[in-house]
């Protein structure tokens, strides 16, 4: 069965380091996400991308985050200058393109520790 | 108003029983709603998709919505311990991000 795939399963950085985690959506969709969650907290939306370009954002996905599709298999997020509030497990998601197919898969995560 | 609303638990019920997990949900933009399964330290797992108000069985699990009273209820029938794990309720508008529930935590004991 196809599945998201994330790498590294664990990262850990220092406070201040720029961090890059990614992600191999399933193949045949063309929309791409990034959630976290806070230990203990909601999974929580970031962003959303298709087309090659970002489609929403909520207000946690400030200037320090970016995505990145750099090629026609991988999706990335960049947090340019990590905070220790950034530590979250961050999961990649993926949706077909068929109307009203709202089906949307998960990753198994990338658990980041900023220290 | 918190958006999406779910009793935290822990739910602890023995083998065999049936389980009824539920949500709450104030927008009444939210057209579909969905039920994902998360272990511990895993990304969730889609479990049950729906659309309308009514009833939406897949094997051991139905799912239940209620538009006008804007509730969500997922069944699990002849629960096993492999369903211990944290159950999300999710909803959204066409295309736009999904909004989760805190999670309940459910335990099956053997």
């Amino acid at each position: 069965e196809p599945e998201v795939t994330q790498t590294p399963s664990h990262q850990v950085t220092q406070m201040g380091q720029e961090v890059i985690l990614r992600c191999v959506p399933i193949s045949n969709h063309l929309y791409f996400y990034w959630y976290r969650q806070i230990l203990g907290q909601k999974v929580e939306f970031l962003v959303s991308f298709y087309n090659n370009e970002i489609s929403e954002k909520s207000e946690i996905f400030d200037d320090q985050f970016s995505v990145e599709r750099p090629d026609g298999s991988n999706f990335t997020l960049k947090i340019r200058s990590t905070k220790l509030e950034d530590s979250a497990m961050y999961f990649c998601a993926s949706r077909a393109d068929r109307s009203g197919n709202e089906k949307l898969f998960f990753g198994s995560g990338t658990q980041l520790s900023v220290l | 108003q918190k958006e999406v609303e779910q009793d935290p638990g822990p739910l602890s019920v023995p083998e065999g029983a049936i389980v009824s997990l539920n949500c709450t949900y104030s927008n009444s933009a939210f057209q579909y709603f969905m039920w994902y399964r998360q272990y511990s330290r895993k990304g969730p797992e889609l479990l049950m998709y729906t659309y309308s108000s009514g009833n939406k069985e897949d094997g051991r699990f139905t799912a239940q919505v209620d538009k006008s009273s804007k509730y969500i209820s997922l069944f699990i029938r002849d629960s096993q311990p492999s369903d211990s794990a944290t159950y999300l309720c999710a909803t959204n508008n066409a295309g736009n991000m999904l909004t989760f529930g805190g999670g309940t935590r459910l335990m099956v004991k053997p």
